[in-house]
């Protein structure tokens, strides 16, 4: 059974720490994504990755960085973490060639 | 500016009856379409998919069509139940392999309520 993990699945940080948010899947899929849900707004692309040590930015990459050492794994910085990124962050990866993302189930984030 | 759009926020059908819940795209190039399913604290869960070659693809009580003239399609499920409440998205994909590289474009979302 395919399955993408999520570090934690709820957080609690103060304006201005840094954070990192860990994915890790086991599928040995090549495409990895970084999403966040806020209500009305759907699923908005933060960045992804199609190898390791490759990314590319999303619609939303202000204020994240992510970072790609080992196939399985993909992980979501936030350099200084501000109220406006207090929000659901989805994690999800594919094959290439594969149009279906597998999805994680999510880590809620709250900065305060 | 988002080039896959769900208009309807919420829609609320009793058991048994028939949901439907739409999508539009402006992207042409667009040439698979899927629909995903979210419920709350968790993440959203592959439902059916159709390919641009194809106006119909039905899975037990899921039915997409796909009406590429009018760049729509549409999730039909029938019956209804109290378990598909739940928040759908639509997704469409690229061909360009190359510069999208597997990603989907979302619409926001359709908060479905079945009610008994």
């Amino acid at each position: 059974d395919v399955k993408v993990t999520q570090s934690s699945r709820y957080l609690v940080k103060r304006t201005g720490e840094k954070v990192f948010l860990e994915c890790v899947q086991d599928m040995d899929h090549e495409n990895m994504f970084w999403y966040r849900q806020d209500p009305g707004l759907g699923l908005r692309l933060i960045y992804f990755s199609y190898d390791v040590k490759m990314k590319e930015k999303g619609d939303i990459p202000e204020g994240y960085s992510v970072s790609r050492e080992k196939k399985e794994r993909f992980s979501l910085i936030l350099e200084s973490a501000s109220t406006n990124q207090t929000s659901m962050y989805l994690c999800a990866s594919s094959s290439p060639g594969r149009d279906e993302q597998f999805f994680g189930p999510g880590t809620r984030l709250t900065v305060l | 500016d988002q080039q896959v759009k769900q208009n309807s926020p919420s829609l609320s059908v009793q058991e048994g009856r028939i949901s439907i819940l739409n999508c539009d795209y402006t992207n042409s190039m667009f040439d698979y379409f899927l629909w995903y399913k979210k419920y709350p604290a968790e993440g959203p869960t592959f439902l059916i998919s159709i390919s641009s070659i194809k106006d119909k693809n039905e899975d037990g009580r899921f039915t997409v069509f796909l009406n590429k003239s009018a760049k729509h399609l549409s999730l039909h499920i029938v019956p209804s139940q109290p378990g598909d409440s739940a928040v759908y998205f639509c997704a469409a994909s690229p061909p360009d392999r190359g510069s999208t590289l597997g990603r989907l474009y979302f619409g926001r979302g359709t908060q479905l309520t079945v009610w008994p």
